[in-house]
């Protein structure tokens, strides 16, 4: 699987978007790009995932450069139940085991 | 409705002392996960089951054993746990074959070895 590197950290005002970078540069034509995120002490949970076009649903909305060499998930107006660590991860469609790397904590702020 | 649950939310267990974490899910998944997260680490995964088969990380240490005695159950055991084996542990599915194959994950058992 692709590689991914996210800021360790960000932080982002009550109501406001929430704009969390990622990037994938070696990521294979047949890779998509999934997110997911972490509230303190629960299990991860799926939020959105896209190959070539931008995708969007009731929680966020996930863009993808042209090339796929980065991508930018977006929630639209954060709140606090949002504060979270955020993990992006690259892996091929179908089954595959999902390999974290180190997310992004964001801090929702009010 | 919880579709991943895990039994139990929190155990202690002595050192040395075998101890069995399980996990059933009401999703008919072929796929079943187990993950080790550290404190303010991400999730490692230890191995995996797809259907009956068995999936090996390199790097799990054999003291972490797993079973798979039907689609809906997964159990993680250790045989002889360290303070070093002190986690969380979480269990996922997914769907096999093609398409989407989110993972649904459990809230996770937090083990504490005294």
């Amino acid at each position: 699987d692709a590689k991914t590197t996210q800021p360790p950290s960000m932080d982002c005002a009550e109501g406001r978007a929430a704009n969390l970078p990622c990037n994938h540069s070696t990521i294979s034509g047949n890779e998509y790009v999934y997110w997911y995120r972490q509230i303190h002490s629960q299990g991860p949970q799926y939020i959105i995932h896209g190959l070539k076009n931008n995708e969007t649903n009731e929680m966020a909305s996930l863009i993808i450069t042209e090339d796929r060499k980065s991508s930018t998930l977006i929630l639209p107006h954060a709140t606090l139940r949002d504060t979270a660590v955020y993990y992006c991860i690259v892996k091929y469609g179908g089954y595959q085991k999902v390999t974290f790397g180190t997310g992004t904590k964001l801090q929702v702020i009010p | 409705d919880a579709m991943v649950i895990q039994n139990p939310r929190y155990q202690v267990t002595q050192f040395g002392k075998p101890v069995t974490l399980s996990c059933s899910q009401t999703l008919n998944h072929n796929v079943m996960y187990w993950y080790q997260q550290k404190s303010s680490q991400a999730p490692k995964l230890l191995f995996h089951y797809y259907d009956k088969d068995f999936n090996n990380e390199a790097d799990t240490p054999d003291n972490f054993q797993s079973r798979r005695p039907n689609t809906s159950f997964c159990f993680l055991d250790i045989r002889s746990p360290g303070l070093g084996d002190a986690a969380m542990y979480l269990c996922a599915t997914s769907r096999g074959g093609g398409g989407n194959t989110e993972a649904f994950f459990g809230q996770g058992t937090r083990l504490t070895v005294v």
